[in-house]
């Protein structure tokens, strides 16, 4: 099963909203309400940000939104900060077959 | 605290195996999964495989990519971890974290700080 598919890069100015989207299929975003995001800046440890496609852990700004429409998972950031120039990767459950899926990653440039 | 440290990673020749270890110094390694995921240098996130916790069956499940090579298994009275690998390709190199995902949802909530395996003659 291949990758989800991400765009490669996305950018905004500061205070704008920006929306990266997740596009997978009815095999693993369309199926299950098991979305995540992460965001990675260059030579860190990836983070997670957002759980089961809407929910935010502890710590994350709620600037931070996710949300999914058929096959499609998206993460929203509003408000974009200098600071939120990083990667971001979408993560999917795929059933028992191919388990997780992880999207190709985007990256995100505040202007 | 959590925090998962892995260890093991090097120069390996293909076709050789390498074993990865994952150790938690918090508390209730037993209670949740773990799972392995890899980065290649500049490339994007690619999960490997995971282990549920006893509570979960302790069952485990691998990538396509790696099924059949990479065996994950686990000592909760160790609070430890394992990646087997076996057969390694050269396209296996990458840097290898250990993730927690504690309530068995696919989210992976603590990741180590990652080790690098490069596997080239």
């Amino acid at each position: 099963q291949s990758a989800l598919t991400q765009p490669a890069s996305v950018s905004g100015s500061p205070g704008q909203s920006i929306t990266i989207s997740c596009t997978g299929s009815s095999s693993d975003v369309g199926n299950y309400n098991l979305v995540s995001w992460y965001q990675q800046y260059p030579g860190q440890v990836p983070k997670l940000m957002i759980y089961e496609v809407t929910k935010r852990p502890s710590g994350v700004s709620n600037r931070f939104s996710g949300s999914k429409s058929g096959n499609t998972a998206s993460l929203t950031i509003s408000g974009l900060q200098a600071d939120d120039e990083s990667d971001y990767y979408c993560c999917s459950y795929a059933g028992t077959r191919s388990f997780v899926l992880f999207g190709g990653g985007t990256k995100l440039t505040v202007l | 605290e959590v925090q998962l440290v892995e260890s093991g990673g090097g120069l390996v020749q293909p076709g050789r195996s390498l074993r990865l270890s994952c150790t938690d110094s918090g508390f209730s390694f037993d209670e949740y999964a773990i799972n392995w995921v890899r980065q290649a240098p500049g490339r994007g996130l690619e999960w490997v495989g995971f282990i549920r916790s006893k509570a979960y069956g302790g069952t485990t499940g691998y990538a396509a990519s790696v099924r059949g090579r990479f065996t994950i298994s686990r000592d909760d009275s160790k609070s430890i971890a394992y990646l087997q690998m076996n057969n390694l390709k050269t396209e296996d190199t990458a840097i290898y974290y250990c993730t927690r995902d504690y309530v068995h949802n696919w989210a992976f909530d603590y990741w180590g700080q990652g080790t690098l395996v490069t596997v080239s003659s």
